[in-house]
């Protein structure tokens, strides 16, 4: 079935740094790809989202690239903020019915 | 606007009891509902599509005579978590997409009931 791998598991930065998460996608009948914000005991916030027929999204310090060809898809958080400490995941479109496929999270620590 | 309420946030019960969790869209109506189930520090793992009028479809591994979902209107789907066992603690997450969507319309999430069977 459709497999979404996630990278890196955890990712430890300083107040200011960059951030980058990447994921990869089996299926490439996928065509939608958003990246959610968990916080801890919390629901999950759609933070951007990217479809398959644009290569790059960028919302404030927030940004998505698309390679459809290669199946992956990245995160990238700019000027990062403690605030932005939280567990991110991607997810991929499958299915009809546009169900999603989540990747295994990343924990984002941002240390002051 | 696109508000995902959930109910109960929290509820213990005995083993073998039934547990009912509730999942409304507030200013939007859905005509199609998920539900996750995610263990602690793990990923979200899809249980089950809930379509309005129609059958849920579920996933590989996941019981429908355990796990009983109805979507009986497009605001409301429930869960319900039938004798329940302590291995069915867990964080239990629905979400909504709007109604007269094409493909890939955003999921909204509700808050999450956090079940513990003891």
């Amino acid at each position: 079935g459709e497999n979404v791998e996630q990278h890196p598991s955890t990712l430890s930065v300083q107040e200011g740094d960059s951030a980058v998460i990447k994921c990869t996608y089996s299926d490439s009948a996928s065509n939608y790809f958003p990246w959610y914000k968990q916080e801890l005991g919390k629901r999950p916030q759609l933070i951007i989202d990217i479809r398959s027929n644009v290569g790059e999204k960028k919302d404030q310090r927030i940004a998505v690239t698309l390679n459809k060809t290669a199946k992956h898809f990245s995160l990238h958080i700019t000027e990062t903020q403690p605030e932005d400490s939280a567990v991110y995941f991607c997810a991929a479109s499958i299915g009809g019915f546009q169900k999603l496929v989540f990747g295994t999270g990343t924990r984002l620590l941002v240390s002051p | 606007g696109a508000v995902v309420s959930q109910h109960p946030s929290w509820v213990i019960c005995k083993s073998g009891t039934s547990v009912k969790i509730e999942c409304r869209s507030l200013d939007f109506q859905a005509t199609t509902m998920f539900w996750y189930r995610q263990f602690p520090k793990q990923s979200l793992m899809l249980m089950a599509t809930s379509n309005e009028g129609s059958k849920a479809t579920y996933e590989q591994g996941v019981e429908k005579d355990k796990f009983l979902i109805n979507h009986a209107s497009l605001t409301l789907s429930t869960l319900t978590v039938t004798s329940a066992h302590p291995e069915d603690s867990s964080f239990y997450i629905c979400s909504a997409r709007e109604l007269g969507g094409g493909a890939g319309e955003t999921q909204y999430f509700g808050p999450g009931t956090r079940l513990l069977v003891l």
